[in-house]
């Protein structure tokens, strides 16, 4: 069974700071997607990294996939209240996507 | 428009009734899923069928039997329901292949009392 292990699992900053979340497993991985979920509401697709060493920047979010294509990380410059919610990996093998543990980020006013 | 929706949004039912949850998407994509979202929002794939042929059926009891009558629909119906059955369940859809994006539904809470 492949398993994704995302930490911190709760993160709670205030508004204007800068955090890191990460995406770690011992497997490889074809692409690896992150995605953002808010209450009530399904995952929403934030971005998909394909190759080992990958960087992929959405506004004040960088996206980096692992050199080995095992792990991956999230960092968020500058964290607005808008960035509150569930930060979900989800790492691709085999035409199957595994969901990682999950992230809940709150950020505060 | 929504794209995946799912009905209903809510269901509470007691211990060993029969439900279903239905789903559909208008993307005109091949492939749709049903993941369960336990309470610490692990998300885990139960079900995914490809233009209306199961494909991945991971370790889900006999309960659940997944039953897709076109390839824009994928319903979920479940028997004697236990309480541990209670998540929120998702609906999602794809172009196929899991390289690409996984659209999802707003999921339907089930609570078993």
């Amino acid at each position: 069974t492949q398993l994704l292990e995302q930490s911190p699992q709760f993160l709670s900053i205030q508004e204007g700071e800068n955090l890191t979340v990460y995406c770690n497993s011992s497997s490889v991985f074809s692409s690896l997607q992150w995605y953002r979920q808010e209450p009530g509401e399904g995952p929403v697709l934030l971005v998909t990294v394909v190759t080992g060493g990958e960087v992929k920047k959405l506004k004040r979010l960088t996206f980096q996939f692992g050199d080995a294509r095992k792990d991956s990380s999230l960092h968020i410059t500058a964290a607005q209240p808008g960035d509150t919610g569930l930060y979900l990996c989800a790492g691709e093998s085999r035409e199957k996507l595994t969901f990682g543990t999950g992230t809940r980020l709150t950020i505060i006013p | 428009d929504t794209a995946v929706s799912q009905t209903p949004k809510y269901l509470v039912t007691q211990m060993g009734n029969d439900k279903s949850i239905k789903c559909e998407q208008n993307l005109g994509h091949d492939t749709m899923y049903w993941y369960k979202q336990d309470s610490k929002k692990f998300l885990k794939i139960m079900f995914s069928y490809n233009n209306k042929e199961l494909i991945i059926n991971e370790t889900v009891p006999n309960r659940f039997s997944p039953k897709s009558p076109d390839k824009a629909h994928l319903n979920l119906h479940i028997n004697s329901l236990e309480l541990g059955d209670s998540a929120v369940y998702f609906c999602a859809s794809s172009q196929p292949g899991y390289t690409g994006e996984l659209f999802f539904g707003e999921g339907s809470r089930l609570t078993v009392l």
